[in-house]
């Protein structure tokens, strides 16, 4: 398996533009989430998804959507990039919700992005 | 511990001996507590969890104890490896009850590990 997998790695926009960061996970996980994690804060939750076709806001999905077409992938979408999106964004995967018990969530590599 | 402002706290220790890093958990209703490690320029990874009716758990190396009472978590890594470097972050998981139930991620301790 290959996991959760993130494309781009790294991206630069400019104020304005739009882009749609992918993520994709083999592991037939019902549960999917994107975080983005900025300096002294800590991984903060942005949208999830508990389902294909199901999604749900997190604590700051300002700015940012999200769609689940398939079980498998789950991309995040910003509309008008601002230099407040500078971060480094984390896909997630887990069988539940948050990872309770045994399911832990498993996370992929990350897609750094700077908004000039 | 907890970072506060842009600078996480650090922890060092000497190869060989044992590590000690803390989390201070924000809500008395979360009833499931992880530890991720995350390595530069990678993903959180899953070390250890808990739930609260626990206040021990064992891994491979790795302890977490639970203090309900105080809010506190704590992760004990025996004879610290160099490869253990890394940050670590303690998540909560409020529960079905609230927080649509997902992780609360806590700021993260940089642990050193001098050879």
């Amino acid at each position: 398996n290959a996991g959760v997998t993130q494309t781009p790695k790294f991206q630069v926009l400019k104020t304005g533009q739009s882009m749609t960061l992918q993520c994709a996970q083999d592991m037939n996980h019902e549960y999917m989430s994107w975080y983005r994690q900025d300096p002294g804060m800590g991984l903060r939750l942005i949208h999830y998804s508990v389902g294909a076709g199901i999604t749900d806001q997190g604590e700051v999905p300002n700015g940012y959507n999200v769609s689940r077409s398939t079980t498998e992938d789950f991309p995040l979408r910003l509309l008008s990039a601002a230099p407040s999106q500078t971060s480094v964004y984390f896909c997630a995967s887990s069988y539940s919700i948050g990872g309770r018990g045994t399911d832990t969530q498993y996370f992929g590599p990350g897609t750094r992005l700077t908004v000039l | 511990g907890e970072s506060v402002g842009l600078h996480l706290p650090t922890l060092s220790v000497q190869e060989g001996d044992n590590s000690i890093i803390n989390c201070a958990y924000s809500n008395s209703a979360s009833d499931y507590f992880i530890w991720y490690k995350q390595e530069s320029g990678k993903g959180p990874q899953f070390i250890i969890d808990i739930r609260s009716n626990m206040d021990k758990r064992q891994g491979q190396r790795v302890t977490v104890l639970l203090n309900k009472t105080v809010k506190h978590l704590s992760l004990q890594i025996a004879a610290t490896q160099p490869g253990d470097s890394a940050v670590y972050f303690c998540a909560e998981n409020i529960g079905p009850g609230g927080s649509q139930g997902n992780l609360i991620f806590g700021k993260g301790t940089k642990l050193s590990v001098k050879p």
